[in-house]
């Protein structure tokens, strides 16, 4: 079983919708959770972080974590064809670790 | 402040030929990684280094060799390159998020 687990999409939504991105964790003890934004041929860029049950909002983005379920997701309101593009899941695998453990992404478009 | 730089951006390589990949940061982490990335397979990490002068395994480590050559500089080594090791290789750093270096696109023929 993969550490970290996503759907690998591609998920696609008409401009304007909400999208809804998945994650689960194997590692109870994980502390720290990571979404990062990458576009093609380019380098993971951090958008959001959470750490405490419940919702983190940050403009547009809103990450929701349930320990007890072992779940993060990405919601994107008002999507743009902009926010078309691979989100990384990533955990932070062993508390007080170094190492952090990415999913393998899924692909979203967002259609004009 | 450039962040996290890497060299070469591109490279073709010959099986059997070795390069190092370079990686500095001015960020002053002290945690620096190497990670592989291919098609449906996310973020692999082959070796990272937790703070200067110590260095461990990741997940795929098999092939490669590391230096901290001092808190800016951590490169990766390919002793003899194979073309499982076709691949597009990032840098990071990490001070609870990671830092990612634009990367390096590896082929290997």
């Amino acid at each position: 079983q993969k550490e970290v687990e996503q759907n690998s999409g591609p998920l696609s939504v008409p401009e304007g919708a909400i999208a809804s991105l998945n994650c689960t964790y194997s590692d109870r003890g994980s502390q720290s959770f990571f979404w990062y934004r990458q576009y093609s041929g380019k380098s993971p860029e951090l958008i959001m972080f959470i750490y405490s049950n419940g919702d983190k909002e940050d403009g547009r983005f809103t990450a929701q974590l349930n320990k007890a379920s072992q779940y993060v997701s990405l919601l994107i309101r008002d999507s743009q064809p902009s926010d078309s593009a691979t989100y990384l899941c990533a955990v932070n695998g062993e508390t007080g670790g170094f190492k952090t453990i990415f999913g393998a992404g899924t692909r979203l478009f967002v259609k004009a | 402040n450039a962040g996290v730089t890497q060299t070469p951006k591109f490279q073709v390589l010959k099986t059997g030929q070795s390069m190092t990949l370079q990686c500095a940061q001015d960020m002053n982490h002290n945690s620096m990684y190497w990670y592989r990335q291919d098609p449906g397979m996310g973020l692999r990490l082959i070796y990272y280094s937790a703070s200067e002068g110590t260095t461990d395994k990741g997940e795929v480590p098999n092939g490669y060799n590391v230096s901290r050559l001092n808190k800016r500089e951590f490169s990766l080594r390919l002793e003899s390159a194979a073309p499982s090791q076709t691949s597009v290789y990032f840098c990071a750093t990490r001070q609870e998020t990671q830092y990612f270096g634009p990367g390096t696109r590896l082929l290997v023929l």
